[in-house]
C-alpha cells in the first residue's frame, strides 16, 4: 500500500534554532518526492522537488535529503524564522501504468517562538 | 513558477444553497486540474480530477451531483458544492499541473477556499 509518514507531528522551537522534519513512504514505483510549506488558511507552495537521483536539494534556508534505498526524506530549516511557521508537508508521485498517483504525507506543524 | 488563481477565498453561505468556486491558471495552460478538500489540521484530500473537455474523475467516497465539476477551458476549472449544508464546511483547494513539466507531475497550487455553510 502506497503511505508517505511524517514526523513528528508537531514541533515548537525557538527562532533562530535549527529543525529538521522527516518522512518516511512506501511509494513505488516511486518517480519523485516534494515538500511543501502551507501557512494557515492557505494553499501549499512547493519549496523543493526530488527525484530518484538527487539526493539533495536547497531552496534557501530550506535544504531536502532524498535517500531512496531507505525511501526516507527529511527537511531541514537553518536559522528559523517566526515566518516559518506553518504545516510542511511531504508529497510522494508514484507513476504506474495508469499514470501518477499522488500520495500525501499528514504535514508536520511547525511553530517558532520568538 | 506558474501562478493559480482561487476566487473566492473566503464564502459564507445559508444552508441548502449552492457555491461555485473558480480555479484559474493565469500563466499557462492546465490540461488537468485537481480539487482537494482539508479538515482542520488534517492533511489534504483529493476530491476529484478535472480534465479539460471531458467528465471529472472523481475520488471513492465524493458524490458526483453534490460536487459538480467543470473544466470547459484550458484555464478554468470550476468546483460547484450544491444543496450545501454544514458539514460541506472546509477548505477546498486546487491545483493544476502544468504540460510542459508534466514530465515530474508538479502540481501549483491555488490559495484555497473557506467554505463556512450557516
Amino acid at each position: 500500500k502506497n503511505q508517505v509518514e511524517q514526523s513528528p507531528q508537531s514541533l515548537i522551537i525557538l527562532e533562530g534554532k535549527n529543525c529538521t522534519l522527516q518522512c518516511n513512504y512506501t511509494v513505488s514505483p516511486f518517480s519523485n518526492l516534494r515538500w511543501y510549506k502551507q501557512d494557515t488558511g492557505r494553499g501549499p507552495v512547493s519549496l523543493t522537488i526530488m527525484t530518484f537521483s538527487e539526493n539533495t536539494k536547497s531552496n534557501g534556508r530550506y535544504t531536502a535529503t532524498l535517500d531512496a534505498d531507505t525511501k526516507q526524506s527529511s527537511l531541514h530549516i537553518t536559522a528559523s524564522q517566526l515566518s516559518d511557521s506553518a504545516s510542511y508537508i511531504c508529497v510522494v508521485s508514484a507513476m504506474g501504468t495508469g499514470g501518477f498517483k499522488t500520495i500525501f504525507g499528514a504535514g508536520t506543524r511547525l511553530f517558532v517562538k520568538a | 513558477g506558474a501562478v493559480v488563481s482561487q476566487h473566492p477565498s473566503r464564502v459564507i453561505c445559508k444552508s441548502g444553497t449552492s457555491v461555485k468556486i473558480e480555479c484559474r491558471s493565469l500563466d499557462f495552460q492546465a490540461t488537468t486540474m485537481f480539487w482537494y478538500r482539508q479538515f482542520p489540521k488534517q492533511s489534504l484530500m483529493l476530491m476529484a480530477t478535472s480534465n479539460e473537455g471531458s467528465k471529472a474523475t472523481y475520488e471513492q467516497g465524493v458524490e458526483k451531483d453534490k460536487f459538480l465539476i467543470n473544466h470547459a477551458s484550458l484555464t478554468l476549472s470550476t468546483l460547484t458544492v450544491t444543496s450545501a449544508h454544514p458539514e460541506d464546511s472546509s477548505f477546498y483547494i486546487c491545483s493544476a499541473r502544468d504540460p510542459p513539466r508534466d514530465i515530474k507531475n508538479i502540481q501549483y497550487f491555488g490559495a484555497g477556499t473557506r467554505l463556512s455553510v450557516l
